[in-house]
């Protein structure tokens, strides 16, 4: 079965400083990943997906996302917080691949700090 | 294009009681899936429709159905309410059953007391 474990439930940068959210995934197939962004009282929007094409994936608003077999990771980064990348964020991954069962983990809170 | 809504948006039920939350998927997506967050935890898979014909089920009891119209939109249905079913509900549509990306709407939340 496919999963993923998000190792932080918070993350705290300052605007302007790098962001970091960092997912890694079990699978037994070549896994399709994706990180989706929850907003408050909004629904799920979708940042990035990695489909084995490329290994470097970029998203909306400045994010991208990079995936690494050998450590089977997939970490989310953005150059530069703002304020409106408040919010919380999911690692998913499809089961099986390319299918419609969607595994979340258990989402990171990111806070940026003025 | 119109995206994912759903309704009511806020719903408050009585233990026991039986719900009916609504969604209409976005223009042009066949496949409709919902799935139960609570609070503090990500989303839990619930069900997927494709066409109108159930296509997969993840660990939830029977008292959790639903219904998938010839207009795409959707039913999830919960009998017997418990208090563990308050939650927020989310569905999300994509183009078919295979496809990467689903597409959320801004979900239901359910309290039952």
């Amino acid at each position: 079965a496919q999963s993923v474990t998000q190792l932080d439930s918070h993350v705290s940068v300052s605007e302007g400083t790098p962001v970091l959210l960092r997912c890694n995934y079990s699978s037994s197939y070549s896994p399709s990943l994706f990180w989706y962004v929850q907003h408050p009282n909004k629904g799920l929007q979708l940042l990035l997906k990695y489909t084995s094409a490329a290994t470097l994936v970029k998203g909306i608003n400045g994010f991208e996302a990079e995936f690494k077999k050998s450590e089977t990771s997939f970490h989310l980064t953005k150059p530069s917080a703002h304020m409106s990348d408040a919010a919380e964020y999911f690692c998913v991954v499809s089961d099986p691949p390319g299918t419609y069962k969607y595994i979340f983990g258990t989402g990171t809170r990111l806070k940026v700090l003025a | 294009e119109t995206g994912v809504t759903q309704s009511p948006t806020h719903l408050i039920k009585t233990r026991g009681q039986q719900v009916t939350l609504r969604c209409s998927s976005q223009s042009g997506h066949n496949t409709v899936s919902w799935y139960q967050q609570a609070l503090g935890q990500g989303p839990q898979f619930i069900f997927q429709y494709y066409r109108e014909e159930e296509n997969g089920r993840g660990n939830f009891p029977p008292r959790f159905s639903g219904l998938q119209f010839p207009n795409y939109s959707s039913e999830l249905n919960v009998n017997a309410l418990e208090l563990d079913d308050s939650a927020l509900y989310l569905c999300a549509s994509s183009l078919n059953s295979g496809a990467y990306e689903q597409y959320f709407g801004p979900g239901t939340r359910l309290t039952v007391t």
